[in-house]
């Protein structure tokens, strides 16, 4: 099985602010990989497939990057609606998600 | 826009069985591959397993946790997807979310879930 490390586990920010995530996995899984954004009680929503892909209505200020084992998803200003938590998934053999990250306000 | 809209949650005592439902609207039911992710209380998500399309033959794939207990299936008639789960363990306690499926795996829509709690 991939397992998914993500890191930190939690980021404090305050709005304005660039956000930095990680997830790094066990062994390669080419660009095969999603980020997902969950806030409290909702569903998950895709934000990013193919490492780098945003899905429909994903704002631009999300951007995934990397390949192989070391993925970056960057908020490159933090509104008030992007606190939440952070998971990322991986396709590249049977289906994975990291451990998530919790952004919340600083 | 792609609707989902799970079903069938409840209480359960564990080696008892129960099954969802999810139904769909708002695109194409029988070109999709449909999955099954779940959430336990306040933890991460987990995928459960997939169907894909009758068309390519229906297949099912499970993860290691539930394989052998748990069962997907579709009715493209009715756009619907099912999972039928036995002899339930407390650890499947979960959020459960019926999702579609595109390209390598990646969960596009999402239902908004159903509680399972398997409890004595």
């Amino acid at each position: 099985e991939i397992v998914l490390t993500q890191s930190p586990a939690t980021l404090s920010l305050s709005p304005g602010e660039r956000a930095t995530l990680s997830c790094r996995a066990s062994q390669s899984i080419s660009s095969y990989l999603a980020w997902y954004q969950q806030k409290p009680g909702q569903a998950p929503r895709l934000l990013i497939y193919d490492a780098s892909n945003r899905a429909t209505d994903t704002p631009a200020r999300f951007s995934g990057s990397g390949s192989g084992t070391d993925f970056t998803l960057t908020i490159s200003s933090l509104e008030p609606e992007d606190f939440a938590v952070y998971y990322c998934q991986q396709g590249s053999h049977w289906l994975t998600f990291g451990g998530g990250t919790k952004v919340e306000i600083k | 826009e792609a609707q989902l809209v799970e079903y069938g949650g409840g209480s359960v005592k564990p080696g008892g069985s129960l099954t969802l439902s999810c139904a769909a609207s708002g695109f194409t039911f029988s070109n999709v591959w449909m999955s099954w992710v779940r959430q336990a209380p306040g933890k991460g998500l987990e995928w459960v397993g997939r169907i894909k399309t009758t068309a390519g033959g229906g297949t099912t794939e499970y993860s290691a946790p539930v394989k052998g207990r748990f069962t997907i299936s579709r009715d493209d008639s009715k756009n619907t997807l099912s999972l039928q789960m036995s002899s339930l363990k407390t650890e499947d306690t979960a959020v459960y979310y019926c999702t579609t499926d595109f390209k390598q795996g990646y969960q596009g829509s999402w239902g908004r879930g159903t509680l399972v709690t398997v409890s004595s």
